[in-house]
Order: C-alpha cells, then structure tokens, then sequence
C-alpha cells in the first residue's frame, strides 16, 4: 500500500477554508485518494475520494496535484463541528483493505 | 444515506466468556468489515467478508471469529475475551458494484472493556 505523510495537527479560524494537505508520493497509477474525518467517539465518517481529477462534494473539495503525490482535503467554510481528526488514504489496488494513518487533528477556533 | 448499525455502544465482559458483536448495514453492500481502533495504532483490520458465508483474514485475526449468514449482517466473534480485546470496535460496509472506487462507510463503533 502506498504511504500517506500527513501533519500532525492543524488549527482553523471558524468560517475560515481549512486546508488539509497530504502525501503520497509513492502512489500507483490506479489507486484512489480517499478522506475520512472522525470525530471523537465515533466511527469514521466518508468525505470524499478521488484518482487524478478535482472532486468536490456537499462536504469539500479534492485537489490532487498533477503527478498525484500529493492532495489537499479543503474545507470551504469550517464550522466547530469540523473539529475530527481527518485521514488521507491511499487505497491499495489489489485489495479492500483502507488503511488508516495517525491523520490530522483539525481544531476549528471560534 | 447509508446506514451501518452496530448493536452496542458500550460493552463489559468479563475474561474468557464469549463475546457476539453484530453489525447490520441497510444498503444491500456486499462487502463488509471489522475493524479494531486504539491509541498510538489506528484501525487495523480483523476480518472482512465479501459475500454471504464468505470470510477473509484481516491483519489481525487472532482471537476472533467472524460470521455472515445473511448479507445485511456480519458478526464478530470472540470466542475467549481477554483483557488486551478491549478496544473500539468498528463495522464497516462496501459496495462492489464500482470495485476499487467504492469508500466504506462506518457504524459508530462498540466499545468493548474486558476485565
């Protein structure tokens, strides 16, 4: 599975865009990016995915960079209830299997 | 929306009795999945099943069971609790239609405290 290198924890004003970045240099040609953010005592909840073309959805927005080895996860307006700890995955083409990093504490400010 | 639906929140046993942790979906997905969560070591996967009756060993299989007899509900096993299966445990659910481009979506976790 390729790795993903993401921050360990990030601050956002309420209101604010937050912008979450991630790597993944090691990344093959068929693997998608997915983000899943969890909130404290709760099971991951899905944001969004992509391959190679911006997504974006009613929650955010997917950049992934030409030679797709790095992504931002952006959040347009974030609210405090976007305080979770958010995970990039690369997801291995030969399996189910997700796997789970340490991801990035997001802490929204009022 | 999807929904999986993990029967217990909060769970205490006590060592070595026999523990069932059931996780139904609503969405008619065919693949689903049991996590475990702990500090300092993220979700690592136990087991995963991609069909009814059909079961697959995840990372770390040892010490469960796993059970799907119907396609709306996976269950997870402890056949023996011991104190280090205490944990956060999480059921996921996936389609197959789209392969790869297919995101799980999680219950909300049970969690589980052995003494």
């Amino acid at each position: 599975d390729a790795k993903t290198t993401q921050p360990t924890s990030m601050d956002c004003a309420e209101g604010r865009a937050a912008n979450l970045p991630c790597n993944h240099s090691t990344i093959s040609g068929n693997e998608y990016v997915y983000w899943y953010r969890q909130i404290h005592s709760q099971g991951p909840q899905y944001i969004i995915h992509g391959l190679k073309n911006n997504e974006t959805n009613e929650m955010a927005s997917l950049i992934i960079t030409e030679d797709r080895k790095s992504s931002t996860l952006i959040l347009p307006h974030a609210t405090l209830r976007d305080t979770a700890v958010y995970y990039c995955i690369v997801r291995a083409s030969y399996g189910q299997n997700f796997v789970f990093g340490p991801g990035t504490r997001l802490s929204v400010l009022p | 929306d999807v929904k999986v639906t993990q029967s217990s929140r909060y769970l205490v046993k006590r060592t070595g009795e026999k523990v069932f942790l059931e996780c139904v979906q609503d969405m008619d997905h065919e693949n689903m999945f049991w996590y475990r969560q702990d500090p300092g070591l993220g979700l690592r996967l136990i087991y995963f099943s991609y069909d009814v009756k059909m079961k697959e060993k995840g990372d770390i299989p040892e010490g469960y069971s796993v059970s799907r007899e119907k396609k709306e509900r996976f269950s997870l096993i402890l056949e023996s609790a011991s104190t280090n299966q205490t944990s956060m445990y999480l059921c996921a659910s996936s389609t197959a239609d789209s392969g790869y481009n297919s995101p799980l979506h999680f219950g909300n976790g049970t969690r589980l405290t052995v003494t």
